[in-house]
């Protein structure tokens, strides 16, 4: 089906690492993207492709894939990223030209 | 530094259509594709579709019956059209610019800051 999955909710206390994922079968044939959101602010890309950074994005973000399933990885978790995050591939059902977002996973930062 | 700033009612009444215009700066919309993705409230993200710059699209299949996105390159600025909207049509919505990864992975590499349309009487 042409879906991506995230649980809606994860909190990590400051410090600390966290791992968000995000399934779908079109995980298997396309990397995922990832994207920060905070309230009344556009999304921002944080990582796309197998494991890359946008120019100026913390190191602190890291990205990789098995099977199914997608995972964005926060190490060293600061305040500041207490946001939505969203994962997004290129469709592979059909002509593979459209997109899909998941649901969106809140992290909170105890 | 590359900016798209997206423009048009905020508010449209129902059976009517929705029309918004994204306009780019410091890049020419003659390369990559260019997006509109929305977002109701205090929901995620939905892909409407995309327009290059020889007017190639394509639509998410929800929305594909009602929807049209083009581009205009000699005002370097693209395109969206939604009929028949409802209440369910209230979002923000967002253009945004999508880049190739190695020929094979599609991302979001820059958005515009978004507009909130809402559709009610």
């Amino acid at each position: 089906s042409s879906e991506l999955t995230q649980v809606p909710a994860v909190s990590v206390a400051l410090g600390q690492t966290v791992r968000i994922t995000c399934q779908g079968d079109s995980l298997r044939y396309y990397y995922a993207n990832w994207y920060q959101q905070k309230p009344g602010q556009a999304p921002v890309l944080v990582i796309y492709g197998k494991n890359n950074r946008p120019s100026g994005m913390s190191d602190r973000f890291s990205g990789s894939t098995s099977g199914n399933t997608a995972s964005l990885t926060i190490t060293g978790t600061q305040a500041e990223d207490e946001a939505d995050y969203y994962c997004n591939c290129r469709d592979s059902s059909g002509p593979h030209l459209g997109m899909l977002f998941g649901g969106g996973t809140k992290l909170t930062v105890l | 530094q590359v900016q798209l700033q997206e423009s048009g009612p905020g508010l449209v009444k129902p059976s009517e259509t929705l029309s918004l215009t994204c306009a780019v700066s410091g890049d020419s919309i003659s390369r990559f594709y260019w997006n509109w993705i929305r977002q109701p409230p205090g929901k995620g993200l939905e892909w409407i579709g995309y327009v290059s710059h020889v007017g190639s699209t394509h639509y998410n299949p929800s929305l594909r019956s009602r929807v049209s996105i083009s581009a205009d390159t000699s005002k370097n600025q693209f395109s969206l059209s939604l009929t028949s909207t409802a209440a369910e049509d209230t979002a923000v919505y967002y253009c945004a610019r999508r880049v190739e990864d190695s020929g094979i992975n599609y991302y979001f590499d820059l958005w515009g800051r978004g507009t909130l349309v809402t559709v009610s009487s």
